[in-house]
């Protein structure tokens, strides 16, 4: 089945410990995007990636680093900077069309907390 | 810049009563917009989606949304609510440029017995 995998669902972050969020996929997408989720206020865009070896900068991208060195893969580091990391991660990936309709399909999404 | 709007952070309806989701948007290019579902410590699913053509947009699970333009709306609806639909839903529209989703707050729906 094709999909979008995240790991672990659960993950706990000590002060002033970086932690690194696992996103595969298998839907042979080029783009894929990170988001952070707090209550009442919806998604936030982190980073995203359009191709292997580029991406770029969301709407809330400090304390927050990426990699994208195979397209199945874009691990998202949460850094020591970042003061307030507690919050559910989405990652997401789509296809790069020539429109802005592509669809973005969505992970089962990791918790963060902190110790 | 794109922006969402969702009227009513929480909405409470019976089951079998209407369900009517709003979302206005505002959007400096044609917009594309999205409804998406999360359940309880999920990630989204793709309700339904208007790109162009047909401005009533049949979704899964018996949901529909109809684009307004005219009221930059894509409010949602659903004739009868099932104890099934009970989760948050959130509108996107698409951002101008690269791909990127500018989602609203989220409507979290109750189903009562």
């Amino acid at each position: 089945d094709g999909g979008i995998t995240q790991s672990p669902k659960y993950l706990f972050r000590k002060e002033g410990q970086n932690v690194t969020l696992s996103c595969e996929q298998n839907l042979n997408h080029d783009a894929m995007y990170w988001y952070r989720q707090d209550p009442g206020q919806g998604l936030r865009l982190i980073y995203y990636s359009q191709i292997v070896n580029d991406f770029q900068k969301g709407d809330i991208a400090e304390g927050y680093s990426v990699s994208r060195e195979k397209k199945e893969s874009f691990p998202l580091t949460v850094t020591s900077a970042q003061k307030n990391p507690t919050a559910f991660y989405l990652c997401a990936s789509s296809i790069v069309g020539s429109s802005r309709r592509e669809t973005q399909y969505f992970g089962p999404g990791t918790r963060l907390l902190v110790l | 810049a794109q922006s969402v709007t969702q009227l009513g952070s929480h909405v409470s309806v019976s089951e079998g009563a209407l369900v009517l989701l709003r979302c206005n948007y505002s959007s400096s290019v044609p917009p594309y917009l999205f409804w998406y579902v999360q359940y309880p410590n999920q990630g989204l699913q793709l309700l339904l989606k208007y790109t162009t053509g047909a401005t009533l947009v049949k979704g899964i699970n018996g949901f529909e949304a109809e684009f307004k333009k005219s009221e930059t709306s894509f409010h949602l609806t659903k004739p009868s609510a099932h104890m099934s639909d009970a989760a948050e839903y959130f509108c996107a529209v698409s951002s101008q440029g690269a791909q990127k989703l500018v989602f609203g707050q989220g409507t979290r729906l109750t189903i009562n017995p």
